[in-house]
């Protein structure tokens, strides 16, 4: 039962245009949700999250947007850079679980110089 | 400050072993999550230890336990080891201070290959 999707394993932009990153969920109960970078070798790094009670929440040139009533959220990148080229998982989770997170399967973001 | 530390990085074992990974969270954290990560799975929770205590656990089975020393550091656990044991582990460490939002740090992991 996977509770969180991400339906592109690979995405591929040139550099200074925009990375759109999408993640879907069906757990109605998941009310905070996170975008984690990962790159070879090393452990997932935290890059931005969100409330159930936004829908938008911006940090530099990294932007997620929540749809509740489509259980969606992405992630956009703008500009893109080459060193933003790593492994990006969603995740989420929910008040009762306390720090349990439910990841995607994540997707492969490759920028192109 | 330092980052969440795992020992070993790289550990070859073989079916019907066990092993123990160990886990240092980031200095004043006292919650560590554990989670597996393969290529078909993704990252899967394992459990979650806070002041000692074992707070939540995922759909693992009981080969795989853990445990967390009053200093925060954890180890977990895994016996009679399976070829499909074969993953990165990796420990997340969080404040867990005023609410349960906390950002998790995750340290670099710990590759286990069983042969």
């Amino acid at each position: 039962d996977q509770q969180v999707k991400q339906n592109s394993p690979s995405l591929s932009v040139q550099e200074g245009r925009i990375s759109i990153l999408n993640c879907d969920y069906t757990n109605s109960m998941f009310d905070y949700f996170l975008w984690y970078k990962k790159y070879p070798a090393e452990g997932p790094t935290f890059l931005i999250s969100i409330s159930s009670i936004k829908d938008k929440n911006e940090d530099g040139r990294f932007t997620v947007f929540l749809n509740k009533s489509a259980k969606h959220l992405s992630l956009h990148i703008v500009p893109s850079q080459p060193g933003d080229s790593a492994v990006y998982f969603c995740a989420a989770s929910k008040e009762t679980s306390g720090s349990r997170l439910t990841f995607g399967e994540g997707t492969q973001l490759t920028v192109n110089p | 400050k330092a980052g969440v530390t795992q020992t070993p990085r790289y550990l070859i074992k073989t079916r019907g072993q066990q092993v123990t990974l160990s886990c240092s969270p980031i200095s004043g954290h006292r919650s560590v999550s554990w989670y597996q990560q393969t290529p078909g799975q993704g990252l899967q929770f394992l459990f979650e230890y806070f002041s000692e205590t074992q707070r939540n656990k995922g759909n693992f089975p009981g080969r795989f336990s853990g445990r967390q020393f009053s200093n925060s550091r954890s180890e977990m656990n895994v016996s009679t080891l399976e070829l499909g044991d074969s993953a990165l582990y990796l420990c997340a460490s969080s404040l867990v201070g005023t609410g349960f939002y906390n950002e998790q740090f995750f340290g670099p992991g710990t590759r286990l290959t069983v042969l």
